[in-house]
């Protein structure tokens, strides 16, 4: 069956425009979540949706960063006047349950800040 | 969470076991052990989980010392395929971020 996809796979920006970035959960799936990793390190915690409210936003950097789940499925990750230190691989999961379930993770986006 | 703490490179022969250790010795009573792997280019796979008893599943094995303050995940015949960075992970029951570390990069070679 279809997996977490995400769009694009590879984003090259100008320092200073906004990104869009696009998460297809697995269909059901209730909890959805966003992760940044940086390049060498561990996948770190952005934010959390369950269906379409968003439980936390403790992760997220800065108010540059914003995450939305409207109708509690397609999510979308926009960051605003990007800088270098956001490149990046974000990475998209979903759990079918609250939360607790195995999260399934996407292919990630790649975010390259010039 | 509590930490964890792993290896930051191992070597496997093919076809051998694969044996990768994790120590998490302030581990809490409701805290579970979650391995996920990364392959290059690809974003974290779930191999499997367990509280406190040793757990099976076509992947792997899962064996927790009685007083959980350690792991050791099993890889029984490691392939090419499973080339990749281990990431061992206490997570609370009923919360739901994943908090990785570094990992551990395991190469299996021919």
């Amino acid at each position: 069956g279809a997996g977490v996809s995400q769009s694009p796979r590879y984003k090259v920006a100008k320092r200073g425009q906004d990104v869009a970035l696009r998460c297809d959960p697995i269909s059901g799936h209730v909890s959805l979540f966003w992760y940044q990793q940086a390049l060498g390190q561990g996948p770190e915690f952005l934010t959390y949706f369950q269906n379409e409210a968003q439980l936390d936003k403790s992760g997220l950097p800065s108010d540059r960063f914003f995450a939305e789940r409207p109708e509690g499925s397609v999510s979308t990750l926009k960051i605003q006047r990007t800088q270098q230190e956001d490149s990046a691989v974000y990475l998209c999961a979903s759990s079918l349950g609250l939360g607790t379930d195995t999260q399934y993770f996407g292919p990630g986006t790649r975010l390259t800040v010039l | 969470d509590a930490k964890t703490t792993q290896p930051p490179s191992m070597d496997c022969a093919e076809g051998r076991a694969a044996n990768l250790p994790c120590n998490h010795s302030t581990i809490s009573g409701n805290e579970y052990v979650y391995w996920y792997r990364q392959i290059h280019s690809q974003g974290p796979q779930y191999i499997i989980h367990g509280l406190k008893n040793n757990e099976t599943n076509e992947m792997a094995s899962l064996i927790i010392t009685e007083d959980r303050k350690s792991s050791t995940l099993i890889l029984p015949h490691a392939t090419l395929r499973d080339t990749a960075v281990y990431y061992c992970i206490v997570r609370v029951g009923g919360y739901s971020t994943l908090t990785f570390g570094k990992g551990t990069m395991l190469l299996v070679s021919p």
